[in-house]
């Protein structure tokens, strides 16, 4: 049973790198979601494919960010001229119903 | 402005004894709610969910509890065990388009052996 898979699991960079993250969904899943989690916060939501068609994203996803599904199967989410407020864990999440999403076991970015 | 409230950080619970874990929404276009397990370093677990148009679902030990005219839900565990352990997330979602997860700050469940 593969679940949603995602990498790195950690990632330390300088503060004006760029980074990405990649996320392979479940297989069947045709949607697949980015969020965001800092400490002492839930998870927020960052942006939603269905299939490989971006159609929504977050006020919280500002222009150094970006994100792709080239062939409605994994994604990616990169950030250009990352901030220390870029520190966060980045969760990939995925479902076929739409409402019940899994998650992956998240990548922790840190901006030093 | 959080939409989704969980207003205990934590709470402490002698095992096999009942844990209650609360939640508060403000939107009332959320008509989906859902709770996830979070354990360190992990990616949260889907436990379980509820639909608005029902008041109770069940799974196991895990049940949840929907209140609609109090906008308030809650999750009962029962009996609590030591590997519930965790941090518990309320999620809610307004049931058209992206299905995007509006989560609450989360409640630390201890359960003491």
């Amino acid at each position: 049973d593969t679940g949603v898979s995602q990498d790195p699991r950690h990632k330390i960079t300088k503060r004006g790198q760029n980074v990405t993250f990649r996320c392979d969904p479940i297989s069947e899943h045709n949607r697949l979601y980015w969020y965001r989690q800092t400490l002492g916060q839930g998870p927020e939501f960052l942006t939603y494919f269905q299939n490989e068609a971006q159609l929504e994203k977050s006020r919280l996803l500002s222009d150094r960010f970006s994100a792709e599904r080239p062939k409605g199967s994994f994604s990616t989410l990169e950030i250009q001229r990352t901030e220390q407020g870029d520190s966060a864990m980045y969760l990939c999440a995925s479902s076929w119903t739409g409402a019940e999403q899994y998650f992956g076991p998240g990548t922790r970015l840190t901006v030093t | 402005d959080q939409q989704v409230k969980q207003n205990s950080p934590s709470l402490s619970v002698q095992e096999g004894r009942i844990s209650i874990l609360n939640c508060d929404y403000t939107n009332s276009m959320f008509d989906y709610f859902l709770w996830y397990k979070k354990y360190p370093a992990e990616g949260p677990t889907f436990l379980i969910s509820i639909s608005s148009i029902k008041d109770k679902n069940e799974d196991g030990r895990f049940t949840v509890f929907l209140n609609k005219s109090a906008k308030h839900l809650s999750l009962h565990i029962v009996p609590s065990q030591p590997g519930d352990s965790a941090v518990y997330f309320c999620a809610a979602v307004s049931g058209a388009g992206s299905y995007q997860l509006t989560f609450g700050k989360g409640t630390k469940l201890s359960v003491i052996p």
